[in-house]
């Protein structure tokens, strides 16, 4: 099946500093990207998607400017944190369509991102 | 609009035991129905999932989910744990109505397996 990697796996930063997390397709493209972020026990929270040539679309409440997208090629997409703080401290996750895209189809994961802001 | 509902926060089991994990969906078009494991500070792996074809869907690892319209329900159910089984199970619906393949988590259930 399609692969999607993370890269790094986790991170750990100081306090004010800007983390760059990337997301690739593997063997497939992705015009499309999906970012979320996952706090410990918790739900999957969709932050953003990510458009191949377009800027990212924002759930309500994410701060487009703190969470910097850029989708630069048909595989790959990153995230930077500007400015972390530890309340950015989290697990993040992009996920990306299968080869024939939309509803039906499965979405690939990554491994995730764990983010640790000291 | 579409929302997933995870009705049980921890599930606990013994090895050798059947597994259910209950979920109930709301979709405003027919939905595509997922179920995910998550393993500790993995990423997320795909069970099984509903497109439309039969209602009973087969997964991988032993697992298996029915889809019931009426009920507007998608449990997830496997007839005999495994030890390897213990993870954060997510249901998971995207609808047809969503031409970017959103999709929409449940909370998520513990499974715990005990020997």
């Amino acid at each position: 099946g399609a692969v999607v990697s993370q890269h790094p796996s986790w991170v750990i930063c100081k306090s004010g500093t800007s983390v760059k997390i990337e997301c690739r397709s593997l063997d497939f493209q992705a015009t499309t990207m999906f970012w979320y972020r996952q706090f410990p026990k918790q739900s999957l929270m969709l932050m953003a998607t990510s458009n191949e040539g377009s800027k990212a679309t924002y759930e309500q409440g994410v701060e487009k400017d703190k969470f910097l997208i850029n989708h630069a090629s048909l595989t790959l997409s990153t995230l930077t944190v500007t400015s972390a703080h530890p309340e950015d401290s989290s697990f993040y996750i992009c996920s990306a369509p299968g080869l024939a895209g939309g509803p039906f189809n499965e979405q690939f994961f990554g491994p995730g991102t764990r983010l640790t802001v000291l | 609009a579409q929302s997933v509902t995870q009705l049980d926060s921890h599930v606990s089991v013994s090895e050798g035991t059947p597994v259910l994990l209950r979920c109930n969906y709301s979709s405003s078009y027919s939905p595509s129905l997922f179920w995910y494991v998550q393993h500790p500070n993995k990423g997320l792996q795909l069970l099984l999932k509903y497109t439309s074809a039969a209602t009973l869907v087969k997964g991988i690892n032993g697992f298996e989910a029915e889809f019931k319209k009426s009920e507007t329900s998608f449990h997830l159910t496997k007839p005999s744990a495994h030890m390897s089984d213990a993870a954060e199970y997510f249901c998971v619906v995207s609808s047809r109505g969503s031409t970017l393949g959103r999709l929409y988590f449940g909370r998520g259930t513990q499974l715990t397996v005990w020997p």
